[in-house]
């Protein structure tokens, strides 16, 4: 059984660019959540998914950041037009329901020049 | 409001010395779940434990052990005979029944020296 995977492992990008993250879950795990992590900070949640729904947005996810799991299999992170700000580990975690245990994959680094 | 605080930054042992981090939270909720994750230089989060607030049993898995408190509100995690290969930055974190994401604390920066 693969656990979580993410795509790219690291991006560096200019500031006021796109890029789009990937996440491909554990199979059969319905629940997909993203989180960040800023140096030195644990992960904060972001946004999570039961199959293709989206239940719930933190905050911190502003009008920039989009999530997507169309066909509740893997799901894309984007951030349009990123700020120096957005530097940051990007962390996507499953599970098979709702209240189990979250499997974290290896997170995509992102840095903003 | 769902808070983890862990009030040691950083510890530094010696290999072999026991060494026990602590984790404290706050919650409103009846129902919940409690966590560690480590977190190696390599990166990603390895799941340790997960464990339910009806459950206060503590556990015992080889060199490492968890206490769980209700009356304290702690969840505190032991390495016995640390190596080196312990050395990561340790995250407890907390769920609420309602509400299914993480909240962690800012972690514990583990060195274990030879």
């Amino acid at each position: 059984d693969t656990g979580v995977s993410q795509d790219p492992r690291h991006k560096i990008t200019k500031r006021g660019q796109n890029v789009t993250f990937r996440c491909d879950p554990i199979s059969e795990h319905n629940r997909l959540y993203w989180y960040r992590q800023t140096l030195g900070q644990g992960p904060e949640f972001l946004t999570y998914f039961q199959n293709e729904a989206q239940l719930e947005k933190s905050r911190l996810l502003s009008d920039r950041f989009s999530a997507e799991r169309p066909k509740g299999s893997f799901s894309t992170l984007e951030i349009q037009r990123t700020e120096q700000g957005d530097s940051a580990m990007y962390l996507c975690a499953s599970s098979f329901a709702e209240s189990d245990t979250q499997y974290f994959g290896p997170g995509t680094r992102l840095t903003v020049l | 409001a769902q808070k983890v605080t862990q009030a040691q930054t950083e510890i530094s042992v010696v290999e072999k010395e026991d060494v026990t981090l602590d984790c404290v939270y706050e919650t409103r909720d009846t129902t919940y779940y409690l966590f560690w994750y480590k977190q190696p230089p390599s990166g990603e989060l390895v799941f340790l434990i997960r464990r339910n607030s009806f459950d206060e049993q503590n556990e015992i898995s080889g060199r490492y052990s968890w206490n769980f408190q209700k009356s304290t509100s702690s969840f505190n995690f032991t390495i016995t005979a640390s190596q080196v290969v312990d050395s990561a930055v340790y995250f407890c974190a907390l769920s609420e029944d309602r509400d299914d994401k993480i909240i962690f604390g800012k972690g514990t920066r583990l060195h274990i020296l030879p």
